[in-house]
């Protein structure tokens, strides 16, 4: 399925780094979400945005910037990351975000933080 | 906040047995959905199958079906016939009126030939 595309797929950077995660969305959904990933932890929601209006930041640390310049496309920025933050970035989108129906996922972006 | 619980970190089951995955949430609420999702090594997270609270009826689709205890807050999936391509890690979702979902730690499953 590739309704959510993710990019890149990892990423290798530096403590003192800039980078973005991008998600592009094909299926027409309302709302976009940001989530961690860490072995042996739940899924760990970071951001949701609706209508390209964030709505939930579940105290995510500022090194983590969210974008979502249309419904479409969501990207997080990142900066200055610590070596914990070390972890898979999935994005999903589901039809709203008061909306019972499934999230369809992404594949993921790796990150590694040295 | 709503907790679902995976107790098992890991499972095997043999190629063509049948294996159940357990889970249990915490919740005050009375209309809520579960759900599981499927990640394969390195791919997507995908969902497996559905359940509506309110429905007493326990959901199926193909060789998936969940066992739904409302009042022991329980959603365990069997998997029955169980193909190499099953192995992946699950998760265990619920969503409620708090409009969020939460996750499970998953249960990875390993399908011996």
């Amino acid at each position: 399925e590739t309704g959510v595309t993710q990019t890149p797929r990892h990423l290798v950077m530096g403590m003192t780094n800039k980078k973005s995660l991008k998600c592009e969305q094909h299926l027409g959904h309302n709302a976009m979400y940001w989530y961690k990933q860490s072995a042996k932890k739940p899924l760990e929601l970071m951001f949701v945005y609706s209508l390209e209006e964030r709505v939930e930041n579940n105290s995510v640390p500022s090194r983590f910037s969210p974008e979502c310049p249309n419904s479409s496309h969501l990207f997080l920025h990142l900066h200055t990351l610590q070596p914990e933050d070390s972890a898979l970035y999935l994005c999903a989108s589901s039809p709203g975000q008061y909306s019972n129906q499934p999230q369809h996922f992404g594949d993921g972006t790796r990150l590694s933080i040295l | 906040a709503q907790t679902v619980t995976q107790s098992q970190p890991e499972m095997s089951v043999q190629e063509a047995e049948t294996v159940t995955l357990s889970c249990t949430y915490d919740t005050s609420e009375s209309d809520y959905y579960l759900f599981w999702y499927k990640q394969p090594p390195s791919r997507q997270m995908i969902l497996v199958i559905r359940q509506e609270a309110y429905k007493q009826q326990n959901a199926t689709e193909n060789r998936f079906s969940v066992n739904f205890q409302k009042a022991a807050k329980s959603f365990s999936l069997k998997i029955s016939d169980s193909q190499l391509g099953d192995a992946a890690m699950y998760f265990c979702a619920y969503y409620g009126t708090g409009n969020q979902f939460y996750f499970g730690t998953g249960t990875s499953l390993t399908v011996i030939p």
